[in-house]
C-alpha cells in the first residue's frame, strides 16, 4: 500500500487567503505530481516535480506554485486563494524505473468562498 | 497529440456479473502504458491494472483484466464478479514519454459503475 499523505483533506476559506496544501511520501519516490480535478471529471496535471530543486508546470495552468525542498516533501501554494480554485488536489508519487505507476494521496477538497 | 477516450460516462451491472469499461487511446509515441484507476466517493485515486505497450499478453490482477488491442488502440478493463465495493469512478490513463523522462500521465473522463444488487 501507498504511503503519501495529504493534509488538510478538507479546508473551506474566503478570498484573497493564502494557503498551502501538503503531500508527503514515505516510500522515497524522486518523481511528484499535483492534479486538479473539478467533480465528476478528469484529472489535470498541474505541476511535476523530478527531485529535490526540480518543478515544472503541467499541462493545465494554474495560480499555484510549489516547491521541493525535500524528496519526501510537495507541497502546493496558493497566493491569494478564489472562487475559481475551488476544486479537489490530488497529489501523487511515482519511481524513476519500471511501469511508473503513480500513487495518490487522499486528495484536499478546497472551496473558496 | 496523445489522448484517452472513455465513451461510456456511466455504466450498470449485477452483482456478480462481469463488466467491460471500454477505453481507447492515441499515440504516435511506439512505447507506452496504460492505466487505470478506481476512485471511489472518497475521492482517493487507486491503481488497478497497467499494460506496457510491449507487453505481449494482456495484465491480470485478481479480477481485473485488461483486454489489450494494440491495432484498435484500445485498452479495455474487464471486472469479473462483479462487487457493491466496485461502485465508483473508473479512469483510464496513459503515461505520455518524451524523450523517456516525463511519466506524466493523461486521463480520460471517467465511466461511473454501479453495481446493483
Amino acid at each position: 500500500e501507498a504511503d503519501i499523505y495529504q493534509t488538510p483533506r478538507y479546508l473551506v476559506i474566503g478570498t484573497g487567503k493564502k494557503i498551502t496544501l501538503e503531500c508527503s511520501q514515505t516510500m522515497g519516490h524522486d518523481k511528484m505530481y499535483w492534479y486538479q480535478q473539478d467533480p465528476g471529471m478528469e484529472l489535470h496535471l498541474i505541476h511535476y516535480s523530478y527531485g529535490v530543486n526540480s518543478t515544472e508546470k503541467g499541462d493545465l495552468s494554474s495560480e499555484s506554485t510549489v516547491s521541493r525542498i525535500r524528496t519526501e516533501h510537495f507541497p502546493l501554494t496558493l497566493e491569494s486563494a478564489r472562487p475559481s480554485h475551488t476544486s479537489q488536489y490530488l497529489c501523487a508519487s511515482s519511481e524513476a524505473q519500471g511501469a511508473f505507476e503513480q500513487y495518490f494521496g487522499p486528495g484536499t477538497r478546497l472551496t473558496v468562498t | 497529440a496523445q489522448k484517452i477516450t472513455q465513451t461510456q460516462p456511466g455504466m450498470f451491472v449485477q452483482e456478480k456479473e462481469a463488466v467491460t469499461l471500454d477505453c481507447t487511446y492515441d499515440t504516435s509515441d511506439p512505447s507506452y502504458g496504460l492505466f487505470w484507476y478506481k476512485q471511489p466517493s472518497s475521492g482517493e485515486m487507486i491503481f488497478l491494472i497497467y499494460q506496457g505497450s510491449y507487453d505481449q499478453q494482456n495484465a491480470t490482477e485478481g479480477r481485473y483484466s485488461l483486454n489489450f488491442q494494440k491495432a484498435r488502440k484500445s485498452a479495455n478493463l474487464v471486472i469479473s464478479a462483479s462487487q457493491l465495493g466496485d461502485s465508483a469512478m473508473y479512469f483510464c490513463a496513459m503515461r505520455e514519454k518524451k524523450g523517456g523522462a516525463t511519466n506524466k500521465l493523461i486521463f480520460g473522463t471517467g465511466t461511473l459503475l454501479a453495481v446493483q444488487p
